[in-house]
This record gives structure tokens, C-alpha cells and sequence, in this order.
């Protein structure tokens, strides 16, 4: 159980151009999903708590016109990346909540961004 | 702000040794830690998460220990294999807020 999917795994594209990660969580509800940044040989870097229903909260640094997140439904967020350059290229990667009491975390597969 | 470092940054040892992972954190007002994997280019898997209020979790092979008053968590992995190669990151999830901070992680090699 608590199985988080992340979609696409990989995508490779032209500066200029926006793109969409999505995250779903496919066996039980997220009121919490949370989006994370690594680059590589370096750890997670929290970029935002997304809240079902409700603005997205952005830690400091984060660009939340560049970065925007829609987390329309218990079991879906995205992330899209505006107008994304080559600095934007990393490997993306969210997770959902699960338990209000335990709070632990189940990741996603991340998504590989390749800015051209 | 909570702080999160890991020791050693990479460890390579021969297949059947057991090895010791550390995590120190700074603040030990904590809700819980829990230990995750990552295979290269891959998410994190989660191994084993320890509230504030225990003191270790077991899962087969792996032992993690908490003593949230000195702020180290330790993760024992025992005979290694070659199939535990991976990075293993500690996070923190502190009293305040919903998020996990987390540590830089030990790349480990198990060679055969």
C-alpha cells in the first residue's frame, strides 16, 4: 500500500518551455503532498507543501511564480516549472503524507528535468 | 533551523561486513526520523521510521537506533550485500512542521 506515482519520470526539452510533473498517490487519500529538488551527489531540498483545497506554502528561495502548484484533488498535485533554463534542470521528486499521527512520507520515482 | 548531517559521506566496505550508518541532528525537538534509500537516478524507498518516543526499529537486516536527546540516529546493517550499494539518507521531521529536513546522505558500496 501507499503507493505514490510520479509521471514523467524523464523529460527533456527546449528552454522557453513549461512543463508539468505530475504526482498521484494511487491507494489512499494525500491532504499533503510535498514537492523536493536534488541535484545531483546532494540531498533533498524541500521547494514547497502543497495542501489539498488551499495555496501551496513555499519555502524561502523558491520562486513561486516559476514553480507552481495546483493540488486540485486528494490524490493528485503538480508541479509546473514556467519558462523553464537550463539552471532548472534537476531531478524533481514528491511525496504524500500518509497517517496524520505516524506522518510518515512515501516518494515517488522523481522526474529527471533536462532543460536544452 | 534544524540541521541534519550524515557520517560518512560514502563508505565502501567487502560483502558480510556489518556497518554502522550515523545521523546527527540539531534540534531534538523531533516527531520522529525515519531512514530511506535511493538507488542512483531513483526515489527513496523507506526503510524504517522511529518516533520520539522509541528508541529503535528492527526490519530484517537493518537495526535503527534513536537518542533523540543527544540528537543521533544510527542505522546497523548487518552481513551486507552487494544489493545494499545505495545512498542512505536520515530525515528529520521536527515538532513545528509538516516537512522533513534531510540529511546529505552515505553512499554506500558493498563490494563483492
Amino acid at each position: 500500500g501507499a503507493v505514490v506515482s510520479q509521471h514523467p519520470s524523464w523529460v527533456i526539452c527546449k528552454s522557453g518551455t513549461s512543463v508539468k510533473i505530475e504526482c498521484r498517490s494511487l491507494d489512499f487519500q494525500a491532504t499533503t503532498m510535498f514537492w523536493y529538488r536534488q541535484f545531483p551527489k546532494q540531498s533533498l531540498m524541500l521547494m514547497a507543501t502543497s495542501n489539498e483545497g488551499s495555496k501551496a506554502t513555499y519555502e524561502q528561495g523558491v520562486e513561486k511564480d516559476k514553480f507552481l502548484i495546483n493540488h486540485a484533488s486528494l490524490t493528485l498535485s503538480t508541479l509546473t516549472v514556467t519558462s523553464a533554463h537550463p539552471e532548472d534542470s534537476s531531478f524533481y521528486i514528491c511525496s504524500a503524507r500518509v497517517g496524520q499521527g505516524i506522518r510518515s512520507q512515501h516518494f515517488g520515482d522523481g522526474t529527471r528535468l533536462s532543460i536544452l | 533551523k534544524q540541521e541534519v548531517t550524515q557520517i560518512p559521506a560514502a563508505l565502501s566496505v567487502p560483502e558480510g561486513e556489518n556497518l554502522v550508518l550515523n545521523c546527527s541532528f540539531t534540534d531534538s525537538a523531533i516527531y520522529n526520523l525515519q531512514w530511506f534509500r535511493q538507488d542512483p537516478g531513483k526515489g527513496l524507498t523507506s526503510l524504517l521510521l522511529i518516533q520520539s518516543s522509541q528508541r529503535e526499529q528492527t526490519s530484517g537486516r537493518l537495526n535503527a537506533s534513536l537518542d533523540k536527546s543527544s540528537g543521533r540516529s544510527t542505522l546497523y546493517i548487518a552481513a551486507s550485500q552487494p544489493g545494499d550499494s545505495a545512498t542512505y539518507l536520515c530525515a528529520v521531521n521536527d515538532n513545528y512542521g509538516q516537512n522533513f529536513v534531510f540529511g546529505p546522505g552515505t553512499r554506500l558500496s558493498v563490494l563483492p
